[in-house]
């Protein structure tokens, strides 16, 4: 099946500094990625829909230029969190579109500490 | 998409069925019933989707009501790994461009 790779697993950083997420498509090229944060005790929120080729688009009240967003080629998409502090602390999860089966494959997600 | 309604939380004994219902009175004839699920500080992973007819997997069993108005999702044999947040999203066939939106969920608590 569909397999969503997403690293690191887990990051600390120091406020003010930046941290890169990948979300690679492993067996099947993904049109189409987004990205989530999740807060403790709570669901899953969109942040972001990336397209291949094309600008990311945010949900109301994401900033774009904080949650920086690439997405290179079919396979990878990268989240960068830029000038982080204690606040963006959530855990990250991004997910595929199969471009052939449209199902949503998810990654295992990032736990990003900010201290 | 539908929105859905789900009952917080459920316990159920280990090795019995769990059996978790979901209302979404809205859904459109076009929409499609999707399942998925998260385990503690994991991704969410996919279990069963279903339009109309029920449908049965190695994970589980999807039972949709005639007027679709509801449905339940059925662990035959609940272990304690089966312990996770499970939502019912309603969600249209190949998901247009959009991100999947995630209720509240049922906490599914497999009881020893």
């Amino acid at each position: 099946g569909a397999v969503v790779s997403q690293h690191p697993s887990w990051v600390i950083c120091k406020s003010g500094t930046s941290v890169k997420i990948e979300c690679r498509s492993l067996d099947f090229q993904a049109t189409t990625m987004f990205w989530y944060r999740q807060f403790p005790k709570q669901s899953l929120m969109l942040m972001a829909t990336s397209n291949e080729g094309s600008k990311a688009t945010y949900e109301q009240g994401v900033e774009k230029d904080k949650f920086l967003i690439n997405h290179a080629s079919l396979t990878l998409s990268t989240l960068t969190v830029t000038s982080a502090h204690p606040e963006d602390s959530s855990f990250y999860i991004c997910s595929a579109r199969d471009r052939v089966y449209y199902g949503y494959t998810f990654g295992s997600g990032t736990r990003l500490t900010v201290v | 998409d539908a929105k859905t309604t789900q009952p917080t939380s459920m316990d159920c004994a280990e090795g019995r069925a769990a059996n978790l219902p979901c209302n979404h009175s809205t859904i459109s004839g076009n929409e499609y019933v999707y399942w998925y699920r998260q385990i503690h500080s994991q991704g969410p992973q996919y279990i069963i989707h279903g339009l109309k007819n029920n449908e049965t997997n190695e994970m589980a069993s999807l039972i949709i009501t005639e007027d679709r108005k509801s449905s339940t999702l059925i662990l035959p044999h609940a272990t304690l790994r089966d312990t996770a947040v499970y939502y019912c999203i309603g969600m249209y066939s190949g998901g247009g461009a959009d991100g999947l939106t995630f209720g509240k969920g049922t906490h599914l608590i497999i009881q020893p």
